[in-house]
């Protein structure tokens, strides 16, 4: 399969715990994007990386959370101290800055997510 | 700000009827505008996308939508809908902010009834 994986794809935790989930984006992409999705709401955008560059950060993103990409390949999303406010689906896509038209018209081709429950 | 308005949480569609699912957005610049879909275990995938030109855009699976910027709205249609259609839509506007930074309605649910 050549599309974007996630692990885990469920993830079940006690509040206060740190957890940490991985993207592997389609191999010839340099964009890799996180978002977080709860029950009964569109995605909604947490992280850009373009290779191994974090270039754009949500204020969703508070400092619990961290997300590296290192190398430019696989990336990592991490949760400190985890509360049950982020009991969400985490999505990962990725993207490539490579072909015709507009240069930030590329797709994004997301990955099935990881489910997280915070109890 | 920015924002997609999805008005219907629910649409009911009995299978090989039509199907139209509205989008309304907000957004000062020229939209760039997508509609996704996300079946149960799976992730989201893109159905068809409008930057410019034709504001009848062809998309996968017998999707079509139609851009009117008078209305601001980028509704999906479908002449005839499969069981395999239902799943939940999601529409969403790009923005421009040197890379494709999607924000995304609160989706519509479609059931298909035999």
């Amino acid at each position: 399969d050549t599309g974007v994986s996630q692990n885990p794809r469920h993830k079940i935790t006690k509040r206060g715990q740190n957890v940490t989930f991985r993207c592997d984006p389609i191999s010839e992409h340099n964009r890799l994007y996180w978002y977080r999705q709860t029950l009964g709401q569109g995605p909604e955008f947490l992280t850009y990386f373009q290779n191994e560059a974090q270039l754009e950060k949500s204020r969703l993103l508070s400092d619990r959370f961290s997300a590296e990409r290192p190398k430019g390949s696989f990336s990592t999303l991490e949760i400190q101290r985890t509360e049950q406010g982020d009991s969400a689906m985490y999505l990962c896509a990725s993207g490539s800055t490579g072909g015709v038209g507009p240069r930030w018209s590329d797709e994004q081709y997301f990955g099935p997510g990881t489910r997280l429950t915070v109890t | 700000a920015q924002s997609v308005t999805q008005p219907d949480i629910h649409i009911t569609v009995s299978e090989g009827a039509s199907l139209e699912l509205r989008c309304n957005y907000s957004y000062g610049a020229t939209p760039y505008l997508f509609w996704y879909v996300q079946s149960p275990g799976q992730g989201l995938q893109l159905l068809l996308k409008y930057f410019s030109g034709d504001t009848l855009v062809q998309g996968i699976k017998g999707f079509e939508a139609e851009f009117k910027r008078s209305q601001s709205s980028f509704n999906l249609r479908k002449p005839s809908v499969h069981w395999s259609d239902a799943a939940e839509y999601f529409c969403a506007v790009g923005l421009n902010t040197g890379f494709q930074k999607l924000v995304f309605g609160t989706g519509t649910r479609l059931l298909v009834s035999p």
